[in-house]
């Protein structure tokens, strides 16, 4: 069965940078974009971009570009969000979710937490 | 890209219906049928509900559908039920080849 498997909470001091992990399997890793999208404390959903795992190449959304970089590993079926230069209000969980054939989000990863703090 | 307009709150009691809309614009839901709706538990990651606008997966109730009309989508809930008190997102594929959620509806069931 299709698994998507998201690595551990983090915490993070302004100004750093946080890799953020999500394993798949249980389908062909490279005939599926991945999608990270985040979630702020009592917000709704805010899509970041999209990586295709079979050439790499990337789409990011305007307001992220220049501090993240989403990049696959296909000898490990995993894809990876950076996200550099982090302010409090980066703070969200953050999801990996693939997307089916019509261009929506059909399984999440669990989200990982990643809390920017002094 | 500005969010989808969502209205912030709905509510219903058991057993009737309800509808979220989803307002976008002819660059996202109105140029395309790549409209979607997940349902958002507390403390849960999304789980898609409708895709293609109309099309539900496997395992999903068909109390749940969709629709769309210009540059609005619609989810419609019948049957309400306790459990589908719940966070509701809608989204759309756009022309700059990106993804855009709605703001999210909380549904009440009273």
């Amino acid at each position: 069965q299709v698994q998507v498997v998201q690595s551990g909470a983090e915490v993070r001091k302004p100004g750093a940078s946080v890799k953020v992990s999500c394993k798949a399997s249980g389908y062909t890793f490279t005939t599926h974009y991945m999608h990270w999208v985040r979630q702020a404390p009592g917000q709704g959903l805010e899509w970041m971009g999209r990586i295709n795992p079979r050439d790499g190449t990337t789409i990011y959304a305007q307001r992220f570009q220049g501090r993240i970089t989403m990049t696959r590993d296909t000898s490990t079926d995993t894809v990876y969000m950076e996200l550099r230069s982090l302010r409090s209000d980066d703070t969200a969980v953050y999801y990996c979710a693939r997307d089916n054939d019509f261009h929506s989000f059909d399984y999440w990863g669990q989200g990982t937490l990643v809390t920017v703090s002094s | 890209q500005s969010a989808l307009t969502q209205p912030a709150s709905v509510s219903g009691s058991p057993g009737q219906s309800i509808t979220i809309s989803c307002t976008g614009t002819n660059s996202d839901v109105g140029a395309y049928n790549y409209v979607s709706w997940c349902q958002q538990l507390p403390g849960r990651a999304p789980k898609v509900l409708i895709y293609h606008v109309i099309k539900r997966p496997s395992g999903v109730s068909n109390r749940f559908s969709g629709s769309k009309s210009g540059n609005t989508a619609s989810l419609t809930i019948s049957g309400l039920q306790a459990e589908d008190e719940a966070h509701y997102y809608c989204t759309s594929y756009t022309s700059s080849d990106s993804w855009v959620f709605g703001g999210g509806t909380k549904l009440t069931v009273l």
